[in-house]
């Protein structure tokens, strides 16, 4: 399977506890997106990476969430001393770089956290 | 700043119906892309269809349509001959260009269609 993966689906925990979560992007995407989807509404975008350089962060960032993407491949977002409020699905998407005006962004399937 | 209104929260069709979803949106830019994504009950977003804003000609695509008015700023989408498996939530979106070329996809709140037979 070539396309973009995320670990885990699922994940339960309890407030005040830190969670991170994996993104496998398309082998040749030098782009990788984190969005954040509560029930009911569309995707809300977090942050974006070119390569490893972070270029990118939404004011729904807040102090607690983190990410990364140290070599450029694969990037993880962790979330500090969960809340309930953070109980959403985190979607990681990725895209071509270069000049290439569509640059779709594909989707993984999500890891949907549910914080206790 | 950029937004998307979706203002259909659900439709019911029955299986065969076209059905027509509807998408506002408002940007500053130029130029800009419209998408539509489908997201099953299994949750991934599946990408559908791309409309660039200086291009206004409406395409067809197998069962899918689409409407794109630059003057209502619309962009609506069309399943023709629904099938029960169309049944899913989908998303129109809007492209905004980031620092480095990378780009933000800007999400209506989606409309939820049910296709029953």
């Amino acid at each position: 399977d070539t396309g973009v993966s995320q670990d885990p689906r699922h994940k339960i925990t309890k407030r005040g506890q830190n969670v991170t979560f994996r993104c496998d992007p398309i082998s040749e995407h030098n782009r990788l997106y984190w969005y954040r989807q509560t029930l009911g509404q569309g995707p809300e975008f977090l942050t974006y990476f070119q390569n490893e350089a972070q270029l990118e962060k939404s004011r729904l960032l807040s102090d607690r969430f983190s990410a990364e993407r140290p070599k450029g491949s694969f990037s993880t977002l962790e979330i500090q001393r969960t809340e309930q409020g953070d109980s959403a699905m985190y979607l990681c998407a990725s895209s071509a770089g270069g000049s290439r005006v569509s640059n779709e962004q594909f989707f993984g399937p999500g890891t949907r956290l549910t914080v206790l | 700043a950029q937004k998307v209104t979706q203002a259909q929260t659900e439709i019911s069709v029955v299986e065969k119906e076209d059905v027509t979803l509807d998408c506002v949106y408002e940007t500053r830019d130029t130029t800009y892309y419209l998408f539509w994504y489908k997201q099953p009950p299994s949750g991934e977003l599946v990408f559908l269809i791309r409309r660039n804003s200086f291009d206004e000609q409406n395409e067809i695509s197998g069962r899918y349509s689409w409407n794109f008015q630059k003057s209502t700023s619309s962009f609506n989408f069309t399943i023709t001959a629904s099938q029960v498996v169309d049944s899913a939530v989908y998303f129109c979106a809007l492209r905004h260009i980031l620092t480095g070329g990378g780009n933000k996809l800007t999400f209506g709140t989606g409309t939820q269609l049910k296709v029953e037979l």
